[in-house]
């Protein structure tokens, strides 16, 4: 089973700072990988597929990058909306599998 | 829009069954394949199983594989999971998902989401 490690688990930033999200999976998935933002009480919602790719009317301050075993989700400037808890999920093989979330709050 | 509504969560004790079913609308569901999602409480996000839009196929967590089966009804629109001899640790929101294009689950993300069902296995 492919496992996906998230860091940090928490992330404490500053309304309009920037945020990077770390994801690793431990083998190589290309760039079948997705972001995933959910938010209390909220179905998660797709952000980013393919590594690179927004999702219809994601902003254009969420950006992914990375290929293979490594992967970043950055946030230019926080905007109150964006916290949240973030997940990475590989789509390379079964069974499909999540990292264990990383938690952006207000710092 | 997509919409998909579940329903059938409840309080079930450890070893009994309970089945959970996702209604779904705005798109044309036979040719989209479809998921089902858990969280645990508190937890994190675990994918539980899909099925290919025309049923070809299906894959499982392991965890589940011999107690939950995933089935749909095209004609219906609409996508089951029997969930048999629960444990304790099936306790958690189950949410329905459509996978992101049409025909193949395979390289596929997970898309659209409805807002869950809750099961609780307690004795």
């Amino acid at each position: 089973e492919m496992v996906m490690t998230q860091s940090p688990v928490t992330l404490s930033v500053s309304p309009g700072d920037r945020a990077t999200l770390s994801c690793r999976a431990s083998q190589s998935i290309s760039r079948n990988l997705a972001w995933y933002q959910q938010k209390p009480g909220q179905a998660p919602r797709l952000l980013i597929y393919g590594a690179t790719t927004r999702a219809t009317g994601v902003p254009p301050r969420f950006s992914g990058s990375g290929s293979g075993t490594e992967f970043t989700l950055t946030i230019s400037s926080l905007q109150s909306e964006d916290f949240a808890v973030y997940y990475c999920q590989q789509y390379n093989d079964w069974p499909r599998t999540f990292g264990q979330g990383t938690k952006v709050e207000i710092k | 829009q997509v919409q998909l509504v579940e329903s059938g969560g409840g309080v079930v004790h450890p070893g009994g069954s309970l089945r959970l079913s996702c209604a779904a609308s705005g798109f044309t569901f036979s040719t989209y394949g479809m998921h089902w999602v858990r969280q645990a409480p508190g937890k994190g996000l675990e994918w539980v199983a899909v099925i290919w839009y025309d049923e070809s196929d299906k894959y499982y967590v392991d965890s589940v594989k011999g107690r939950f089966t995933i089935s749909r009804d095209n004609s219906n629109y609409k996508l089951d999971l029997q969930m048999n001899n629960l444990r304790a640790e099936d306790t958690g929101i189950y949410f329905c998902v459509r996978d992101f294009s049409r025909f193949s689950s395979h390289w596929q993300p997970l898309d659209s989401w409805g807002q869950g069902t809750l099961v609780t296995v307690s004795s």
